[in-house]
């Protein structure tokens, strides 16, 4: 099962937005409405961010949403705060054979 | 409130066997539709899924690395068991646990991850 792939990196200004893509195929992505994003700040935990493709946790800003269109899954940030600069990881289930896949992970710099 | 915690060895030879524990509170493993993962990081690298075992004892793993994982619990103690054989210095990593809640295909609750290094 190969890693859903992500840009390396991204980056806006503060207040500016930034959507960070997420391609797998009609076996993961494509296939099930159960794509996840992740916030990874240096040296801590992954933090759950949008869950099922567009629902968020409690306590998650609503600056921060997700989509889908066929097999690629989108997080888009608005209005970019400086404590938005980490890495993100989506994650896609990929059938009872395969189960889960993350991603390669994207680096968002808040410039 | 939900936490784990992970724990086992910081440094293990190559060919050795690892074992890490995930001790967790704030729910239990006897809830129909709970799980908990294992998913684990090289140092600079992507998240990697390792393995799952859910409340009924359903066990998932990584198809590449299945050969070598197993996934166990004891609901009484509030722990998860992962084991990973013939260890190999390319499994240099912090590993981590987290919650899978009712029936979602997610990890809401991480512990904080154990650094385990390979090495002879």
């Amino acid at each position: 099962q190969s890693a859903l792939t992500q840009p390396p990196s991204a980056s806006g200004s503060p207040g500016q937005s930034v959507t960070i893509s997420c391609t797998g195929t009609s076996s993961d992505v494509g296939g099930y409405n159960y794509v996840s994003w992740y916030q990874q700040h240096p040296g801590k935990a992954p933090k759950l961010m949008i869950y099922e493709v567009s629902k968020r946790p409690s306590g998650v800003p609503d600056r921060f949403s997700g989509s889908k269109s066929g097999n690629t899954a989108s997080l888009t940030v608005s209005g970019l705060q400086a404590e938005d600069e980490a890495d993100y990881y989506c994650s896609s289930y990929a059938g009872s054979n395969n189960f889960e896949v993350f991603g390669t992970g994207t680096k968002v710099t808040v410039l | 409130q939900i936490t784990l915690k992970e724990s086992g060895p910081t440094l293990v030879k190559p060919t050795q066997t690892l074992t890490l524990t995930c001790t967790f509170s704030g729910f239990s493993l006897s809830t129909s539709g709970v799980g908990v993962g294992w998913i684990r990081q090289p140092p600079g690298k992507a998240l990697e899924w390792l393995a799952l075992i859910y409340w009924d004892d359903d066990k998932r793993y990584s198809p590449s690395l299945k050969s070598r994982l197993t996934i166990t619990k004891d609901t009484s103690k509030n722990q998860v068991v992962l084991t990973m054989t013939n260890m190999d210095p390319v499994d240099t990593a912090t590993y981590y646990c987290a919650h899978r809640p009712d029936y979602g295909r997610y990890f809401d609750y991480w512990g904080q991850g154990t650094l385990v290094t390979v090495s002879s």
